[in-house]
């Protein structure tokens, strides 16, 4: 599996954006780039995926940069309850199991 | 509302006493999916089944067994757990198709192992 690097931890104060960087160097052409989220005491949850442009639903943004080396998950205003390990993950197609890095820590200030 | 459900939330067991946890869906997708989480740690893989396939990661220990008897359900098996198996057990499910594309996964609650 394609490997991505995450920072170990983040920290945004309520209500300001946040943009959790991924680093995926050695991604192949056809890896979907997927952001799975997870609370305390929950399962992950997702977030967004794409695989060359940019993409927005309601929770997120997700901006792949054109080589596709890096790509940064968008959350426009923070709030408390987004407070989770936040993972980038790396899937050539949906017939294969998600394979968890270490995450990004993302703690919300109020 | 189509969900994920394990049961029980939380399960303590014997050293040694086997133990099984159960998974069911509501989603009628065609995989399902095994992850341990312990403390701390990001969630790894056991297994998966594809439809009836059964996949196990290559480091999956001999002791921990899954069953899929329908699509709804999915059990996992632990013969004889050890202190080191007490983990949050997470059961997942996706939609596969023949293309490939990328549709993502649901997870449960997980179920919480206590070894004692």
């Amino acid at each position: 599996d394609a490997k991505t690097t995450q920072p170990n931890s983040m920290e945004s104060n309520e209500e300001e954006p946040v943009h959790l960087p991924c680093n995926h160097s050695t991604i192949s052409g056809t890896d979907y780039i997927h952001w799975y989220r997870q609370l305390p005491s929950q399962g992950p949850e997702y977030v967004i995926h794409g695989l060359t442009s940019n993409v927005n639903n309601r929770m997120a943004s997700l901006a792949i940069a054109e080589d596709r080396k890096s790509s940064t998950l968008i959350l426009h205003r923070a709030t408390l309850r987004d407070a989770a390990v936040y993972y980038c993950i790396l899937r050539i197609s949906g017939n294969t199991p998600l394979v968890f890095g270490k995450g990004t820590r993302l703690s919300v200030i109020a | 509302d189509a969900m994920v459900i394990q049961n029980p939330r939380y399960q303590v067991t014997q050293f040694g006493k086997p133990v099984t946890l159960s998974c069911s869906q509501t989603l009628n997708h065609n995989v399902m999916y095994w992850y341990q989480q312990k403390s701390s740690q990001a969630p790894k893989l056991l297994f998966h089944y594809y439809d009836k396939d059964f996949n196990n990661e290559a480091d999956t220990p001999d002791n921990f067994q899954s069953r899929r008897p329908n699509t709804s359900f999915c059990f996992l098996d632990i013969r004889s757990p050890g202190l080191g198996d007490a983990a949050m057990y997470l059961c997942a499910t996706s939609s596969a198709t023949a293309s490939g594309r990328s549709y993502e996964q649901y997870f449960g609650p997980g179920t919480r192992l206590t070894v004692t």
